[in-house]
């Protein structure tokens, strides 16, 4: 099994829907991240925590929210989601004691129609 | 001045070649600092990491890094198509533990 496991792979949703994407680890973990990457812009972070009480926003925030609902999982919903909004996601782990060396998960490839 | 710069390309060289990848960065205070490697749709995945000045070498991999001047390499030695891919610098900023990404540069290995 992954060490850093996403759901879902694909999905294809509808305006105005809301959407989570889920992410959970076997790594040991402290610190999990949010990023969306889209072509020329690279990766962007979007929400990260460093532990179940630490949520912290990134850069593009807006239209996301996150539930840290254990150190091995953390989610992130799209309360309406729209057009903009399509793109790969990933969620990330690191911890000190890798120097924060970043691991990805395999990735959820949305699409908003 | 991005936090990150990566000449995006596409780099391309024949197989066999050495393949040299560059990165520059401005957090002065950063002390980590690693390369991954993405394929087309796929995700990150950690190739090499270097934390002092000089070269850090891993098989076909070899790492450079200058402090002094906030620059990071990646030597690719004895290039081959499945190289082809696209490479990714980032650095740990501060003590935010948080790594900062630049663009990616697309390596093109040519048979």
């Amino acid at each position: 099994d992954a060490d850093v496991t996403q759901t879902p792979r694909n999905r294809i949703t509808k305006t105005g829907k809301r959407i989570m994407l889920e992410c959970s680890q076997t790594k040991g973990h402290d610190r999990m991240y949010w990023y969306r990457q889209d072509p020329g812009l690279g990766l962007r972070l979007i929400y990260y925590s460093f532990d179940v009480k630490d949520i912290n926003k990134g850069e593009i925030s807006d239209g996301y929210s996150v539930s840290r609902q254990a150190q091995a999982k953390f989610s992130l919903s799209l309360e309406s989601a729209i057009p903009n909004q399509t793109a790969l996601y990933f969620c990330a782990t690191s911890s000190v004691g890798d120097n924060y060396g970043y691991t990805f998960g395999s990735g959820t490839r949305l699409t908003v129609v | 001045q991005k936090e990150v710069e990566q000449n995006s390309g596409p780099l391309s060289v024949p197989e066999g070649a050495i393949a040299s990848l560059n990165c520059t960065y401005s957090d002065r205070v950063s002390q980590s600092f690693f390369w991954y490697r993405q394929y087309s749709g796929k995700s990150p995945e950690l190739i090499m990491s270097i934390y002092s000045n000089g070269d850090k070498e891993d098989g076909r991999f070899t790492a450079q890094l200058n402090k002094a001047s906030q620059y990071v390499s990646l030597l690719i030695r004895d290039s081959q198509p499945s190289d082809s891919a696209t490479y990714l610098c980032a650095f740990g900023s501060g003590n935010t533990g948080k790594l900062i990404f630049g663009q990616g540069t697309t390596l093109q290995v040519k048979p």
